[in-house]
């Protein structure tokens, strides 16, 4: 079946520091790839995604290319602020409709 | 815009009791689901929809109960609660096909 493996935590970072978080993925056909942020006491919302091979999601300065050859889709920001902790989780999702998520990486970042 | 309304936010229950929480979307969208989100496990499917009158079971079904007679609601039931069932509880809605999935704020539920 599908599946979505991402990077264990939690992170924990100064801020400005370079953000990766690691996100690979196995599934039948071509799914579509998210990346979704929770806050403390929120539910889910969409950071970013990709539907297709080699597009790349990028939303508040996180970015995400879509890695068919490796089955990937790593999180990436430049220079993290305080305001970007929280639970970032991972997810594909289907043509059939069919959803996926990782088991989430919480990141703190220090001031 | 409500989006995704779910209620209660917070309930505390006894063990044996039952209880429905609620979901509610006004944006037309056919697919609805149930999760639960415990320490260290993700996300898991509890029961989803993709139209009225249409639900099938996820990932961890069990003690759970859903139907979907309006585009609109799809109640989540459990028939008698359980402290395995303490966790909280996300109703999830999105068109059709590999589509982006917009969340409702949470219901944390207690058993004692």
């Amino acid at each position: 079946g599908d599946s979505v493996t991402q990077m264990e935590g939690p992170v924990t970072l100064s801020e400005e520091a370079f953000l990766t978080i690691n996100c690979t993925y196995t599934a039948t056909g071509y799914p579509s790839l998210f990346w979704y942020v929770q806050y403390p006491g929120e539910g889910l919302q969409l950071l970013l995604k990709a539907t297709k091979a080699d597009d790349k999601g990028s939303n508040k300065g996180f970015e995400a290319t879509y890695r068919k050859e490796t089955t990937s889709f790593h999180l990436e920001k430049g220079s993290v602020q305080v305001s970007d902790s929280a639970v970032y989780f991972c997810a594909l999702r289907t043509n059939a409709g069919k959803s996926t998520f990782g088991d989430g990486t919480t990141l703190t970042v220090k001031p | 815009n409500a989006g995704v309304t779910q209620t209660p936010k917070f309930q505390v229950l006894k063990t044996g009791q039952s209880m429905t929480l609620q979901c509610a979307q006004d944006m037309n969208h056919e697919y609805m689901s149930w999760y639960r989100q415990d320490p260290g496990m993700g996300l898991r499917l509890i029961h989803y929809s993709v139209g009225a009158g249409i639900t099938d079971q996820g990932e961890v079904p069990n003690g759970y109960n859903v139907s979907r007679s309006t585009t609109e609601d799809f109640p989540l039931r459990l028939l008698s609660a359980a402290p395995s069932q303490t966790s909280v509880y996300f109703c999830a809605s999105a068109t059709t096909g590999a589509n982006v999935l917009t969340f409702g704020a949470g219901s944390r539920l207690t058993v004692l």
